[in-house]
């Protein structure tokens, strides 16, 4: 069964760096999204992405947040200057088409920690 | 705005109890429901999913919900729990509008702990 997956698991910056974590989304899927779990809370929506452009995004993307899909397959969310309180789990999703009965499948997650 | 409430923030069980997790919603239109689990360490899986039709839905590991409409609710039961059901679980909703982009908002989770 096709599966989103991510890289890295896990990791571990310092404040102020920049990070890129990484997606592969089920290949024939159109839409993108990101999430982020910080421990103990609830998932987070982040951002949507279709169409090579941002379609929603909350207010936790500001601007330190970007979005890229450099190429095909990845899908990358970059964090210009890393905060403590961006560590959390990153989820990323993909769906299909627009129909309403295709739900968003889940990556794993990278853990970003940030010293 | 969409947003989804569940009351239950931890739960303990001993195996072959009986579970309900309650789940409500809050969109105006028509919308997608999902549960989804996260085993310790582990990421987010579907458990089960509701978009139309029977709003008695069957997912793995022996698990159901059921939609209520009128009430806005989208519970989770399962008749007997095992000590392997311990994990976080996740109420979900996203709009069910053609051609929207469906960002998925999620309850705060509820713990469960079953104890052998």
């Amino acid at each position: 069964e096709p599966e989103v997956t991510q890289t890295p698991s896990h990791q571990v910056t310092q404040m102020g760096q920049e990070v890129i974590l990484r997606c592969v989304p089920i290949s024939n899927h159109l839409y993108f999204y990101w999430y982020r779990q910080i421990l103990g809370q609830k998932v987070e929506f982040l951002v949507s992405f279709y169409n090579n452009e941002i379609s929603e995004k909350s207010e936790i993307f500001d601007d330190q947040f970007s979005v890229e899909r450099p190429d095909g397959s990845n899908f990358t969310l970059k964090i210009r200057s890393t905060k403590l309180e961006d560590s959390a789990m990153y989820f990323c999703a993909s769906r299909g088409t627009s129909g309403r009965t295709n739900e968003q499948f889940f990556g794993p997650g990278t853990r970003l920690t940030v010293l | 705005a969409q947003s989804v409430s569940q009351h239950n923030h931890h739960v303990i069980l001993s195996e072959a109890a009986s579970l309900e997790l309650g789940c409500n919603y809050s969109y105006g239109g028509t919308v997608n429901l999902f549960w989804y689990v996260q085993y310790p360490g582990q990421h987010l899986q579907l458990l089960l999913k509701y978009f139309s039709g029977d709003p008695l839905v069957k997912g793995i590991k022996g698990f159901e919900a059921e939609f209520i409409k009128s009430k806005f609710s989208f519970n989770l039961r399962k008749p007997s729990v095992q000590w392997s059901d311990t994990a976080e679980y996740f109420c979900a909703v996203n709009g069910g509008i053609s051609g929207g982009y469906q960002k998925v908002t999620f309850g705060t989770g509820t713990k469960l702990q079953v104890i052998p």
